[in-house]
C-alpha cells in the first residue's frame, strides 16, 4: 500500500513553462512534508519542504501549495529551465520521528 | 566537510554472498538512515538511528542489519545475498526531528548475480 502517491511519472516542459509535480497522501499522521531533487548518479538533496499548518510556501522559482483537507501538496516550477532536468520526490515524515515515506518520483525534463 | 560519504561506490555480489555497506557523516548529526532506491518505486527506508546505539527498522528492513556503535558511522549489512537485493543503496543523516533536512550521501549501486 504507497502512502504517498505521486503523478506524474515523467514530464516535459519548454524552457520558461511552469512544471507542476503532485503528491497525495493517505495518512494523517505526517509532520512535515519536503520535495527532493536528483541528478543522475547523486543522492538527492533537499530542495523545499512544508509543515501542514502552511498552505504555501514559495522559495525562488520553487513553491510548495498544500492542501491539508485534501491530502494533497504540489511542487510548482516557475520559469522552468534545462538545468532544473531531474528526477523530483515528494515525501513525508511520519509525526515525532525520522521515519519518511517518499514518492515514486517524476522525471522532468524540460527543453531548451 | 565531507557531509555523508559512503563506499563502495559499486559493488557486485554472488547470491549467498555477505558483505557491509559503510557510511559516515562528520557533521555531528544524531540522526542516520539507509534506504534503497529502485526504478519506478521512489526510495524505501530500510533501518535508521537516532543515535549511537539505538536503531529501528523502517519499511524493507528484511535481509539487513545495521549497528551504531560511534555517532559518526552507521553500517548497513547483507548477512545473504539474494538478486532482490539488487539496487542502489543512500545513507542519509540529520540532526535531528526538529530539524528537518535530510543529507544524502552518493549511494552504492549494488548488483546481486
Amino acid at each position: 500500500q504507497q502512502q504517498v502517491k505521486q503523478s506524474p511519472q515523467s514530464l516535459i516542459v519548454q524552457k520558461g513553462g511552469i512544471s507542476i509535480i503532485n503528491c497525495a497522501y493517505e495518512n494523517t499522521a505526517f509532520d512535515y512534508f519536503p520535495w527532493y531533487q536528483q541528478f543522475p548518479g547523486k543522492g538527492p538533496a533537499l530542495l523545499i519542504a512544508i509543515r501542514p499548518d502552511v498552505s504555501e510556501k514559495k522559495e525562488g522559482r520553487f513553491t510548495i501549495s498544500f492542501n491539508k483537507s485534501a491530502k494533497q501538496f504540489s511542487l510548482h516550477i516557475m520559469d522552468s529551465q534545462p538545468g532544473d532536468s531531474a528526477t523530483y520526490f515528494c515525501a513525508a515524515r511520519w509525526y515525532g520521528t525520522y521515519k519518511y515515506i517518499f514518492g515514486t518520483g517524476t522525471r522532468l525534463k524540460v527543453l531548451a | 566537510n565531507a557531509g555523508v560519504t559512503q563506499t563502495p561506490k559499486f559493488q557486485v555480489l554472488k547470491t549467498g554472498q555477505s558483505m557491509t555497506l559503510q557510511c559516515a557523516q562528520d557533521m555531528n548529526h544524531e540522526y542516520m538512515s539507509w534506504y534503497r532506491q529502485d526504478p519506478g518505486m521512489g526510495l524505501r527506508l530500510i533501518h535508521y538511528s537516532v543515535g549511537a546505539g539505538i536503531t529501528d527498522q523502517g519499511e524493507v528492513p528484511n535481509g539487513y542489519n545495521v549497528s551504531r556503535s560511534t555517532t559518526e558511522d552507521f553500517p548497513l549489512r547483507l548477512l545473504s545475498a539474494a538478486p532482490s537485493q539488487t539496487s542502489v543503496y543512500f545513507c542519509a543523516s540529520s540532526y535531528g526531528t526538529d530539524s528537518y533536512e535530510q543529507y544524502f550521501g552518493p549511494g552504492t549501486r549494488l548488483t546481486v548475480t
